[in-house]
């Protein structure tokens, strides 16, 4: 079993509406959690992290974590056709000092005009 | 600011030949990962540097792959005798870690075909 889990995509919403993405995990002792925005062809890049569990606003973007259910999520409000790419969500496992990245598949959204 | 980053961008080598690729990290940064991606998959961790010691290998990771950080500043990854299954997105990160978070932030990648 995959140990970070994302809703199936594609995923397309209207511009202007709320994109909502979903991530569970299977390691109960996980403490770091991020999303990441990956364009097609580019590397993934780093747009939330949380560690606690509650909600954290930046801008547009509201992150979501409940630890007891092992899921987080992202909330993109006034979605733009700029916000069109694959979403990654990431747990931070830790493994010795490592404190590697361990990824979801994607969840590929589009962002229709 | 300079982020990470990676040379060279894309590399198209043959089934057997050596390659290597280059990682400059965030110049503060104290940790320094390597991470690999095919299509349609996230990243995967391979290995991680803490200063220059090499802290943690993926099982995925073949002895064909050896990876170093000399002095603790840049990284360099070496593919030997490279197979068709090499080919992929060779991304690195870097993270300075404090309090127990450390977000890391990636390279364009390098995207290596085998031929």
């Amino acid at each position: 079993q995959k140990e970070v889990e994302q809703n199936s995509g594609p995923l397309s919403v209207p511009e202007g509406a709320i994109a909502s993405l979903n991530c569970t995990y299977s390691d109960r002792v996980s403490q770091s959690f991020f999303w990441y925005r990956q364009y097609s062809g580019k590397s993934p890049e780093l747009i939330m992290s949380i560690y606690s569990n509650g909600d954290k606003e930046d801008g547009r973007f509201t992150a979501q974590l409940n630890k007891a259910s092992q899921y987080v999520s992202l909330l993109i409000r006034d979605s733009q056709p700029s916000d069109s790419a694959t979403y990654l969500c990431a747990v931070g496992v830790s493994s010795g000092s490592a404190r590697q990245l361990t990824f979801g598949s994607g969840t590929q959204l589009t962002v229709l005009p | 600011d300079t982020g990470v980053s990676q040379d060279p961008r894309h590399k198209i080598t043959k089934r057997g030949q050596n390659v290597t690729f280059r990682c400059d990290p965030i110049s503060e940064h104290n940790r320094l990962y390597w991470y690999r991606q095919t299509l349609g998959q996230g990243p995967e961790f391979l290995t991680y540097f803490q200063n220059e010691a090499q802290l943690e290998k993926s099982r995925l990771l073949s002895d064909r792959f050896s990876a170093e950080r000399p002095k603790g500043s840049f990284s360099t990854l070496e593919i030997q005798r490279t197979e068709q299954g090499d080919s992929a997105m060779y991304l690195c990160a870097s993270s300075f870690l404090a309090g127990g978070r450390g977000e890391q932030y990636f390279g364009p990648g390098t995207r290596l075909t085998v031929t």
